[in-house]
């Protein structure tokens, strides 16, 4: 059972499209994250919900909309794709009060 | 300047080796995490620590609260140890965002 799992893993799609990508923890954990890794290897953090509620918005495009229906989804939402937009975004949770983490294995977005 | 720096950037050993990575951070953080990444691989979480010490098999993982500095050490390297190992600080509290590190890609040789 992996605990924090994303999907889809890959995703080619061409500029202008309109395109989502899902996450979902079965840890428990209430609150859940997406960060950028750019293709410098270079991780970021884009956006935080805890209980369902956005808590972090780091000057993330608003063509960018995450969603969380309950604690143990998160998706991402990305609208009229750049090729800037191309990177891995991964997916992680964590716990009030517990500053550990758990990461999706990623989901590599290319825009062609 | 990046809130947290790793040197080295690149790091290449021979197996068997004894292995240090070490990363500085620039605010007061609640916790210092260290994670490993294969190439075209997940994040796996390798240490949490807020003081002192940890070891896990062949990792150790030490923090210098006073200094704001971290080391990851490696004690006989092996080849599958070759990955990018990223520190992170962590905010904790509400919000408990990582600011990463650039990384050190290592490569040990056997």
């Amino acid at each position: 059972d992996t605990a924090v799992s994303q999907t889809p893993k890959y995703l080619v799609t061409q500029m202008g499209n309109d395109k989502s990508i899902k996450c979902e923890q079965n840890l428990g954990h209430d609150t859940m994250y997406w960060y950028k890794q750019d293709s410098k290897k270079f991780l970021k953090i884009m956006f935080s919900y805890n209980n369902k509620e956005l808590i972090i918005n780091e000057t993330v495009p608003n063509r960018f909309s995450p969603k969380s229906p309950d604690k143990a989804h998160l998706n991402l939402h990305i609208n009229s794709l750049e090729l800037g937009d191309s990177a891995v975004y991964f997916c992680a949770s964590s716990r009030t009060g517990w500053n550990g983490y758990t990461f999706g294995s990623g989901t590599r977005l290319t825009v062609v | 300047k990046n809130e947290v720096e790793q040197s080295p950037q690149n790091l290449t050993a021979q197996e068997g080796e004894f292995i240090t990575i070490n990363c500085s951070y620039s605010v007061g953080i609640s916790a210092l995490h260290w994670l490993q990444q294969h190439p075209g691989g997940g994040i796996v979480s390798l240490f949490m620590l807020s003081s002192g010490k940890k070891k896990h098999g062949r990792l150790i993982a030490t923090i210098n609260i006073q200094e704001k500095h971290s080391s990851l050490h490696i004690t006989a390297s092996h080849p599958r140890d070759s990955a990018v190992y990223i520190c992170a600080e962590g905010y904790g509290g509400a919000t408990n965002k990582l600011i990463f590190g650039t990384g050190t890609l290592l490569a040990v040789q056997p």
